[in-house]
């Protein structure tokens, strides 16, 4: 069984901050791990695909790194805006027999104040 | 490019019936897979289909089913409903199988009453 576990569960920051959440996910047979934004009333967004242990990807003011042999990645926000509010969620794709399958987290809500 | 699809948008079904909800991926995606998302959970895998073969099945009893057409339109169907399949049903696609970043429809809201 893959579990794919997020925290925190929400966060509400005020206009500015920084803030950053954690993946954790299943580090054997390792194929994958994306991050998606998903705001009220659209459908989920692709942010980030990342394969390489040591991966940092960036666009704007979000980054994300990953540790495949620990298992888990994190997502950082610079300067969060209100427009950044959203549910970012993360999931891991490991191979192997039935688990190639996208499996993901159940999300970190995050409320910008302005 | 136009996005990635799905009909009907919401959808009210009593217990017992069955539904069949629909997909079109974007152009050139061969890839389509298929999410459940209730209050609480996370989005959850029920299947991808590539070239009109079911590659992954998630957890989901034999009550869902889907199917792939060749050209790459792909339906789900739940039969039998029940109160518990109330949900949001995405539908996602990629060029390839597996890995790719998912281009996600804007959903299909079933009620079942």
């Amino acid at each position: 069984i893959l579990n794919v576990e997020q925290s925190p569960q929400s966060l509400h920051v005020q206009e500015g901050d920084s803030t950053n959440f954690t993946c954790s996910f299943p580090s054997s047979n390792f194929y994958a791990l994306h991050w998606y934004r998903w705001e009220t009333a659209k459908s989920p967004e692709a942010l980030f695909v990342m394969t390489l242990n040591g991966d940092e990807k960036k666009k704007g003011r979000i980054s994300a790194t990953l540790n495949t042999k620990e298992g888990y990645s994190y997502l950082y926000i610079k300067g969060s805006q209100p427009e950044d509010s959203a549910t970012y969620l993360c999931a891991s794709m490991n191979y192997g027999g039935a688990t190639n399958k996208l499996i993901f987290g159940t999300g970190t809500l995050l409320a910008v104040q302005p | 490019k136009a996005g990635v699809t799905q009909t009907p948008r919401y959808l009210i079904k009593t217990r017992g019936q069955q539904v069949t909800l629909s997909c079109s991926p974007i152009s050139g995606h061969r890839s389509v897979s298929w999410y459940q998302q209730t209050p609480g959970q996370g989005l959850q895998f029920l299947f991808e289909y590539f070239s009109e073969t079911q590659r992954n099945k998630g957890n989901f009893p034999g009550r869902f089913s889907g199917r792939q057409f060749s050209n790459s339109r792909s339906e789900m169907n739940v039969s039998t409903l029940e109160l518990g399949d109330s949900a949001l049903y995405l539908c996602a696609s990629s060029p390839t199988l597996g890995g790719d970043e998912q281009y996600f429809g804007p959903g299909t809201r079933l009620t079942v009453t």
